[in-house]
C-alpha cells in the first residue's frame, strides 16, 4: 500500500525546535520529489517547502531561515527540521509526493498522495 | 507571489445536486491548476491537475476546466461523501499557492 506517514509533532515552547519525520512505503523513494504543506487551525493549506530527488529546494517566505527540508533516500524518509518557532507555525503538518504529467516541452506538478499530517503547537 | 481565490467560500447543496466552484488567479498560470478535496482527519485527496485531467480512481462526477486565469471544479450530481472542503492550487511558480478553501455543506 502507498503511504506517507508523518511524525514528530508535539507541543513546543516559542523559540524552540522540532523536527518533523515522514517516512514512506509502498513506492521508491528516492524517484520522487516531495513537499510539506500546513493547515493551521481553521484556516486553508498553506504549501511551505519542497525537496526534489537532486536536493533542490524551495521554501516559502513564511518559514524561510526557520526551516530546513531534507531527505534520507536509505530510510524512505522526507524530514523537515523547524527552529525558532512562533505561536503561528501552530499547524497541522502534511508531507505530499510530487509527480508530473509531462505535455511537449510542459512539466505540469502535483501532489498526489499525502499523508494524514502532524500536529505542532507553539504555546507557551 | 501568484494568488489564486476561490468562491463560494462556503455553499450549502444537497444530495444530487450539480455544484459548481470557482477559482481565479492574479495571473496567467494556463492550466498549472489543481484541485483537492479534504475532509477532517483525513489526507488530501487529489481530484484534477492539469485544469482538466481526472486523477485515477476519482469518480467522473468531478470534473475540472478553464485556462489562463480563470477555472471552474463541478461536481455533477453531489454524494454524501462529498461534502468537504476543496482546494484549489497553481503550479506555474514556486510557492505553490493554494486558495483559500470552500467549504461545501449539506443542505
Amino acid at each position: 500500500e502507498v503511504q506517507l506517514v508523518e511524525s514528530g509533532g508535539g507541543l513546543v515552547q516559542p523559540g524552540g525546535s522540532l523536527r518533523l519525520s515522514c517516512v514512506v512505503s509502498g513506492f521508491t523513494f528516492r524517484d520522487y520529489n516531495f513537499n510539506w504543506v500546513r493547515q493551521a487551525p481553521g484556516k486553508g493549506l498553506e504549501w511551505i517547502a519542497y525537496i526534489s530527488t537532486s536536493n533542490s529546494i524551495f521554501y516559502a517566505d513564511s518559514v524561510q531561515g526557520r526551516v530546513t527540508i531534507s531527505r534520507d533516500n536509505a530510510k524512505s524518509s522526507l524530514y523537515l527540521q523547524m527552529s525558532s518557532l512562533r505561536a503561528e507555525d501552530t499547524a497541522l503538518y502534511f508531507c505530499a509526493r510530487q509527480k508530473a504529467t509531462i505535455r511537449g516541452p510542459y512539466y505540469y506538478y502535483y501532489m498526489d498522495i499525502w499523508g494524514k499530517g502532524t500536529t505542532v503547537t507553539v504555546s507557551s | 507571489d501568484i494568488q489564486v481565490t476561490q468562491s463560494p467560500a462556503s455553499l450549502s447543496a444537497s444530495v444530487g445536486d450539480r455544484v459548481t466552484i470557482t477559482c481565479r488567479s492574479t495571473q496567467n498560470i494556463d492550466i498549472y491548476l489543481n484541485w483537492y478535496q479534504h475532509k477532517p482527519g483525513k489526507a488530501p485527496r487529489l481530484l484534477i491537475y492539469a485544469a482538466s485531467t481526472l486523477q485515477s480512481g476519482v469518480p467522473s462526477r468531478f470534473s475540472g476546466s478553464g485556462s489562463g486565469t480563470d477555472f471552474i471544479l463541478t461536481i455533477s450530481s453531489l454524494q454524501p461523501e462529498d461534502f468537504a472542503t476543496y482546494y484549489c492550487q497553481q503550479t506555474v511558480r514556486i510557492p505553490r499557492t493554494f486558495g483559500q478553501g470552500t467549504k461545501l455543506e449539506i443542505k
